[in-house]
């Protein structure tokens, strides 16, 4: 079955970088569509961004471009998600999903917190 | 502020019928799109409940039903059980912002 295995908790301080990795496993990596989503208790997701495991092209949404970057690696299966100039408002659980058809999200990793304190 | 709006809470006692309501705008409900909907356990990832307004993923119990009508969505729960209670969140695309986007969620209480 599809299983989407994330790296572990993070505390980083204001202006650092972080790095969150989201094993794939159970399908064929390339096939599909990947996103990475964050969650703020008690409010909904929010998108962040989408990279084609295939070409590795990536899309992002507007309020991360130019901090956030994803990336892959179809030798091991491994997604990454680097967010830069961390703010204390970036503490969040992060999440990668699979996309099916640009649409929905029909797996999701069990979510990585990165906390950003000083 | 969530593009789509949900109402913050509803309740109801086992075997009851409850909604949830979704209300979009003319940029992603409006426009056609399609709605989705999740439930997250606590201290859990949201789980796919409901795709393209009406279809259960294999597994989801069949008291789980959607519905899409304009600018609006439902998400009902008949026969509501105690492992019900959960957050729901629904989720569609939206044309302006060009990004999927999030309803602010619902926590459903079994009385």
């Amino acid at each position: 079955q599809v299983q989407l295995v994330q790296s572990g908790a993070e505390v980083k301080k204001p202006g650092a970088s972080v790095k969150v990795s989201c094993k794939a496993s159970g399908y064929m990596f390339k096939t599909y569509f990947m996103h990475w989503l964050r969650q703020v208790p008690g409010q909904g997701p929010v998108w962040m961004g989408i990279i084609n495991p295939s070409d590795g092209s990536t899309s992002y949404a507007q309020g991360f471009k130019g901090r956030v970057r994803m990336t892959r690696d179809t030798s091991t299966s491994t997604l990454y998600m680097e967010l830069s100039s961390l703010r204390f408002d970036d503490t969040a659980m992060y999440y990668c999903a699979r996309g099916i058809e640009n649409d929905y999200f029909d797996s999701w990793g069990q979510g990585t917190l990165v906390t950003v304190s000083s | 502020q969530s593009v789509l709006t949900q109402p913050p809470s509803v309740s109801g006692a086992p075997g009851q019928r409850v909604t949830v309501s979704c209300t979009g705008g003319t940029s992603n409900l409006g426009a056609g799109y399609d709605v989705h909907w999740y439930q997250q356990l606590p201290g859990s990832a949201p789980k796919l409940l409901i795709f393209d307004n009406t279809n259960r993923p294999s597994g989801v119990p069949d008291r789980f039903s959607g519905s899409k009508s304009g600018t609006s969505a439902s998400l009902a729960i008949t026969g509501l059980q105690p492992e019900d209670e959960a957050d729901y969140y629904c989720q569609s695309h939206d044309r302006s912002l060009g990004a999927s986007v999030f309803g602010g969620g619902t926590k459903v209480t079994v009385l």
